[in-house]
């Protein structure tokens, strides 16, 4: 069954505390993102990979950090530095094509 | 990227046609159209893009007018799971990274 998958679909983290959110794909695309959504809003890139070992901050990459050690896998963590992480957190990737597939979204809330 | 104008929010009936309109009045030569739909808590979904030339596929229709600043996503014969907002996306051919840049879209409302 080939798809994106994100891992947990709701989390819940004190505030301070750093939360990683995982984002895996079987596609064997090469691409991959990750967007921020708050209520009644569009989606927003916090970060995206081209390629392994390679990535570039988006429009709201404070607070955040990610890596891409494997093709599949592209982890975001949430730090104690990004001021509002309540969101929910959707991940992408992208093949030869153009078009984007995304995964179900992690719904962060921080108290 | 050029931005897109689309309205907040559209109903329809249950077996009609959806006509989803949007403005993009500052669209370049070498930019696509996309149009991506998010039912509710859900993450996007891919719908259709073109270029110059009307598109069909098995979700939808992509009319593009000649001057390229507006088109307009059809679905045909729209049903309750159609019900979903609606982003009109325009994307430059030397977008690096082909980033998508999601406005507010267009909550469609399908009702029986």
């Amino acid at each position: 069954d080939g798809g994106i998958t994100q891992s947990p679909k709701y989390l819940f983290r004190k505030e301070g505390q750093n939360v990683t959110l995982s984002c895996e794909q079987n596609l064997n695309h090469d691409a991959m993102y990750w967007y921020r959504q708050d209520p009644g809003q569009g989606l927003r890139l916090i970060y995206y990979s081209q390629i392994v070992n390679d990535f570039q901050k988006g429009d709201i990459a404070e607070g955040y950090s990610v890596s891409r050690e494997k093709k599949e896998s592209f982890p975001l963590t949430v730090t104690s530095a990004q001021k509002n992480p309540t969101a929910f957190y959707l991940c992408a990737s992208r093949g030869a094509g153009s078009e984007q597939y995304f995964g179900p979204g992690t719904r962060l809330t921080v108290t | 990227d050029a931005k897109t104008t689309q309205p907040p929010s559209m109903d329809c009936a249950e077996g009609r046609a959806a006509n989803l309109p949007c403005n993009h009045s500052t669209i370049s030569g070498n930019e696509y159209v996309y149009w991506y739909r998010q039912i509710h808590s859900q993450g996007p979904q891919y719908i259709i893009h073109g270029l110059k030339n009307n598109e069909t596929n098995e979700m939808a229709s992509l009319i593009i007018t000649e001057d390229r600043k507006s088109s307009t996503l059809i679905l045909p014969h729209a049903t309750l799971r159609d019900t979903a907002v609606y982003y009109c996306i325009v994307r430059g051919h030397n977008n690096a990274g082909n980033m998508l840049t999601f406005g507010g879209g267009t909550r469609l409302m399908v009702k029986p």
